[in-house]
Order: structure tokens, then C-alpha cells, then sequence
């Protein structure tokens, strides 16, 4: 079975700070799908950025981007010049490709806030 | 973007009615979607997988007479909670994928129960 693991419940940052938020994941299979995902207090799911693992490359979205380490199977998000508005709860996210969707899990979460 | 809606966003019931939760895929089509749970400061659960034209697949410890789902077709899964009690007061979230191997969840904003 995967598993998720954010380690860090709460973080905090400054505006225009820059912020790493990490996670950690178990699997044994060899083909698969990371995620972030980011909820406002609104409760809105936002995907922020994803990352497929049969790619070196580290995804990067604007001013998000994540370190990905396959063989330490880390997966770590970077927010770079922290803006109020990126205050709220990240998910980082796990699913396989052999069954899209069916073992989506996602980790327990961290509670970001950026302090003015 | 693929744009999930989920309807009502919030709802009051009182204690032994039921209620009934939309979710749709607006501009794709969903084989399957998903209805998750998510309790305070807490990460989202999966309650079940829902299959367009089949039964709907649920997670160990969910109760298939309570949280009936129905997946009429490939835009409109719904979620009944029958016979609903005060501890069912909770967010309810469902996601929905187009299947394509590099698609990723797009969820709905949630609905709110509150059971009094």
C-alpha cells in the first residue's frame, strides 16, 4: 500500500519569504503520479503543481517548484516570494498510473501561513 | 480548465432525513468519480469511488446503506446520506478525473453538512 507523509502540521513564512514544505511517500511501484495540492480557507482543492515520476525534471510552476527525489522518494514543494494569498493548506498527493485515480492518497497536510 | 461542480455547497438537515449531494463534471466526461470526506484540520478521506453504470466501490469502514451513491452518468455522480445523524456533520468533497494518464483529480468546492 502508498503511503504520504508530511511531517511538518503547521509552517509559517514572511511575505515575500521563501518557503519548503516536504513530504515523503512509500511505494513499490515504479510508474507514478506526485501532487500538490493547495486548499484556501475557501476549501477549494487547487492543484498547484504535479510531478510524473519517470521524469528527471523538476516540475515548476511560476513561483512554486518542487525537489524530487526518486530514490529517496521525496517530494518537496518550494514556495518562492511568498505572497499573503498562498496562506492555506497543502496536500501533497500520491496516484498510481496503472489504475488513474483508484489509489489516489493524500498525505495529512500542512497548515501554511504568510505573515505580513 | 475541467471544472467539477458540487451542489449544495452547504446544507442543514435535521437528524433522520436525508440528503442528497450533486457532483458534475462540467466539461468532460468522468468514468468515475470520487467522494471524499473531510473532517477539521484533518486530510481528505475516501469514502468511495463511484463507477459510471456499475456500483460504486467503498472504503473499509464506510457504510454502503448510509452513504448510497449513484452514478447515472459519465457527468453526474450523486451522494445520499440517508437517516442522517449529527455525527455525520461533516465536509463532503467529490473530485472527478478524465482519465487520461496525465490528468490530474479536479475536485468540486465541497459541501458542508450540518445535521442538528
Amino acid at each position: 500500500a502508498q503511503t504520504v507523509t508530511q511531517s511538518q502540521p503547521e509552517m509559517s513564512v514572511q511575505e515575500a519569504e521563501t518557503v519548503t514544505l516536504s513530504c515523503t511517500y512509500d511505494t513499490s511501484e515504479s510508474n507514478y503520479y506526485l501532487f500538490w495540492y493547495k486548499q484556501p480557507p475557501s476549501r477549494q482543492m487547487i492543484l498547484v503543481i504535479r510531478q510524473e515520476a519517470y521524469k528527471q525534471q523538476n516540475a515548476t510552476e511560476n513561483r512554486f517548484s518542487v525537489n524530487f527525489q526518486k530514490a529517496a522518494k521525496s517530494f518537496s514543494l518550494k514556495i518562492s516570494d511568498s505572497q499573503l494569498g498562498d496562506t492555506a493548506m497543502y496536500f501533497c498527493a500520491f496516484a498510481t498510473s496503472a489504475s488513474y485515480g483508484q489509489n489516489f492518497v493524500f498525505g495529512p497536510g500542512t497548515r501554511l501561513s504568510v505573515l505580513p | 480548465g475541467a471544472v467539477v461542480s458540487q451542489h449544495p455547497s452547504w446544507v442543514i438537515c435535521k437528524s433522520g432525513t436525508s440528503v442528497k449531494i450533486e457532483c458534475r463534471s462540467l466539461d468532460f466526461q468522468a468514468t468515475t468519480m470520487f467522494w471524499y470526506r473531510q473532517f477539521p484540520k484533518q486530510s481528505l478521506m475516501l469514502m468511495a469511488t463511484s463507477n459510471e453504470g456499475s456500483k460504486a466501490t467503498y472504503e473499509q469502514g464506510v457504510e454502503k446503506d448510509k452513504f448510497l451513491i449513484n452514478h447515472a452518468s459519465l457527468t453526474l455522480s450523486t451522494l445520499t446520506v440517508t437517516s442522517a445523524h449529527p455525527e455525520d456533520s461533516s465536509f463532503y468533497i467529490c473530485s472527478a478525473s478524465p482519465g487520461r494518464i496525465n490528468s490530474p483529480l479536479h475536485f468540486g468546492n465541497g459541501t458542508r453538512l450540518t445535521v442538528t
